[in-house]
């Protein structure tokens, strides 16, 4: 069975702090990984994606990814209280299976 | 493009009835999942189409869900007889393979 887990929070993080969020696999015929955010009655939305080993930076946000520890991650710097949500690690083998997210609320 | 569209938004049936659940992908998106969302279990696959043909269907719970993808507009997701375990919101998301995942609005489902 394909699995995807995330630390399972929730995560609660001061403004202006730095939110941390991860996420391990255990397909390693993976390609692609996600990251999504879900507002409380929405549907999931994409913040960022990783193809390649290391780090990817779009502005307040870094993605991580260590393929040999299938390990992927997501930083959120100088949180703000809009980004409190639901973070959803999304691994893709043609088949973009979910973790089961985690809860980030940030306190003003 | 509309994006992807699910119907209805919302669903209240009784336990034992047939529901049916609706999805147009967006158009040249070749794969198509669907998903089902609770507290308890999260967002789980329940079962994803390549060119309309259904790949793998390991995630369906039990015989009584279905799904089809007759064309490429069109996919649905049955339940019957529905019970209230059903109960969740639905979600039907579309992509090119390897891309990003683009998802309906959802449909709540509530089995009474």
């Amino acid at each position: 069975q394909k699995e995807v887990e995330q630390n399972s929070g929730p995560l609660s993080v001061p403004e202006g702090a730095i939110a941390s969020l991860n996420c391990t696999y255990s397909d390693r015929g993976s390609q692609s990984f996600f990251w999504y955010r879900q507002y409380s009655g929405k549907s999931p939305e994409l913040i960022m994606f990783i193809y390649s080993n290391g780090d990817k930076e779009d502005g307040r946000f870094t993605a991580q990814l260590n393929k040999a520890s299938q390990y992927v991650s997501l930083l959120i710097r100088d949180s703000q209280p809009s980004d409190s949500a639901t973070y959803l690690c999304a691994v893709d083998n043609n088949d973009m299976r979910f973790g089961a997210g985690t809860r980030l609320t940030v306190k003003p | 493009d509309a994006g992807v569209i699910q119907s209805p938004r919302h669903e209240v049936t009784e336990m034992g009835q047939e529901v049916t659940l609706r999805c147009k992908p967006i158009s040249g998106h070749d794969y198509l999942f669907w998903y089902r969302q609770t507290m308890m279990r999260g967002l789980e696959l329940l079962i994803y189409f390549n060119n309309n043909v259904p790949i793998d269907d390991s995630g369906m719970p039990e015989d009584r869900f279905s799904a089809k993808m007759p064309n490429a507009s069109f996919s649905t997701l049955k339940i019957q007889p529905s019970e209230p375990r059903d109960s969740a919101v639905y979600f039907c998301a579309t992509n090119r393979g390897g891309a990003e995942a683009f998802f309906g609005q959802g449909t709540r489902l509530t089995v009474v």
